[in-house]
């Protein structure tokens, strides 16, 4: 069984700081990690794709892996109220169609 | 660019009856389509996906079914709700895997069915 693990939280940051979250997963064949946010009744959307070990920036955000670890996280610099959200993980097999979420962790950025 | 449909956006339906969720996606041809169900403070639960016309893969058994009858058209059904249906249903789409093998899901919507 595959298994995607998150803190649930929630994780209160104040605006303007570093906020950390965390992803670890059990299938060493995992390939491919995703972060997506879902504002509290809506969909998720995706904001972050990584593939290879180390970081990848895109404005505020930065994805790390650790594949060795097996632990991805995401980073958001100067956090804002609008980042509050429940930030989901999911991960993928090479080869295979499927993703396998965790159950997410809020974020909550307080002005 | 590639567009997710998904209706009706809310819908109340009592115990026992029929229902059909629809999901059509455009400017893509021949993706991956997925439903997935997500409680109340719950995380999400895939419930079928299919990667052609005709092709559909249960990951949990229910009272749901789905039909893929058309490339881009992907229908979830039940002939009888029960109370414990009631979630938010998500269709999601992903390009066919191509030689690196993963590409990540596109979620329309979504549908918020209550169940009375």
């Amino acid at each position: 069984q595959k298994e995607v693990e998150q803190n649930s939280g929630p994780l209160s940051v104040p605006e303007g700081a570093i906020a950390s979250l965390n992803c670890t997963y059990s299938d060493r064949g995992s390939q491919s990690f995703f972060w997506y946010r879902q504002y509290s009744g809506k969909s998720p959307e995706l904001i972050m794709s990584i593939y290879s070990n180390g970081d990848k920036e895109d404005g505020r955000f930065t994805a790390q892996l650790n594949k060795a670890s097996q632990y991805v996280s995401l980073l958001i610099r100067d956090s804002q109220p609008s980042d509050s959200a429940t930030y989901l993980c999911a991960v993928n097999e090479e080869g295979y169609s499927t993703l396998t979420f965790g159950k997410g962790t809020m974020l909550l950025v307080s002005p | 660019s590639q567009t997710i449909h998904q209706w009706p956006a809310t819908l109340v339906q009592p115990v026992g009856s029929p229902l059909s969720l629809e999901c059509t996606v455009e400017g893509t041809s021949n993706p991956n389509l997925y439903w997935y169900r997500q409680a109340a403070g719950r995380g999400l639960q895939l419930l079928f996906y299919s990667v052609g016309i005709g092709q559909i893969s249960s990951e949990v058994p229910q009272n749901l079914s789905a039909s893929r009858p058309q490339d881009r058209q992907f229908i979830l059904s039940s002939k009888k709700l029960l109370l414990s249906d009631s979630g938010f249903y998500l269709c999601a789409w992903s390009p066919a895997l191509d030689s690196a093998g993963n590409q990540p899901q596109h979620f329309g919507d979504g549908t918020r069915l209550s169940i009375l």
